[in-house]
């Protein structure tokens, strides 16, 4: 059971918009840690997508967003597109268990 | 080009042992602290342990706490975990990531491709 919460699955048509939601709680995203989000295409390791909420690492399109509030952060896909489809994750810090800690994960997928 | 090149993953039976090493090139790994997190097949990721940039910290998932012994050595730029007691809920993908800076507990900002541990009889 994972510390993070996020959906199973979010789906959208090429060219829609579709938020993933990450909810934690009072020792982690409540607590002021930052948010971090990383995409896993098919078969292939992580990558890092946002970091501290709502910074792009180089390379990153700008349709991909984040932001945070209170106990919970969204990831923001704009401008759909087929090359989206993946799985991704929230990732924070919980000092209560003194770990890095993972949302349960998304699957995004391009109708 | 920061590159983590994973080895040592394999098929081991219940309660053997295994060490896993993450050989690193193109940034000062002194500098960075780094983790080791796994994905079990078909669900998601799961930290498992970290290093300080030192190695004078280090910190486990309670899943692994008392089995798995995280280790590196900035002479050879090589990230390890050994092992111990493996279970069969251990069978996963076990990725290196690296952090950001000296500090922990920020983000990973490049991972290995993975090496496959498989526990089973």
């Amino acid at each position: 059971q994972s510390v993070l919460t996020q959906p199973p699955s979010v789906s959208g048509a090429p060219g829609q918009r579709v938020t993933i939601s990450c909810t934690g709680s009072s020792s982690n995203i409540g607590a002021g840690y930052d948010v971090h989000w990383y995409q896993q295409l098919p078969g292939t390791a992580p990558k890092l997508l946002i970091y501290g909420n709502i910074n792009r690492p180089s390379g990153v399109p700008d349709r991909f967003s984040g932001s945070k509030s209170g106990t919970s952060a969204s990831l923001a896909i704009t401008g759909l597109q087929a090359e989206d489809e993946a799985d991704y994750y929230c990732q924070s810090h919980d000092s209560g268990l003194s770990a890095y800690v993972f949302g349960s994960g998304t699957k995004v997928t391009v109708l | 080009e920061v590159q983590l090149l994973e080895s040592g993953g394999g098929l081991v039976q219940p309660g053997g042992s295994l060490r896993l090493s993450c050989a690193a090139s193109g940034f000062t790994f002194s500098n960075y602290a780094m983790s080791w997190v796994r994905q079990a097949p078909g669900k998601g990721l799961e930290w498992v342990s970290a290093v300080s940039a030192s190695g004078g910290g280090t910190f486990y998932a309670d899943s692994v706490k008392g089995r798995y012994t995280i280790s590196r050595d900035n002479s050879k730029s090589t990230l390890y975990v050994q092992m111990n007691s493996l279970r069969a809920e251990d069978t996963a993908i076990y990725y290196c990531a690296k952090g950001v800076k000296i500090q922990l507990w920020l983000h990973f900002d490049s991972w290995g491709q993975g090496a496959l541990v498989t526990v089973s009889s």
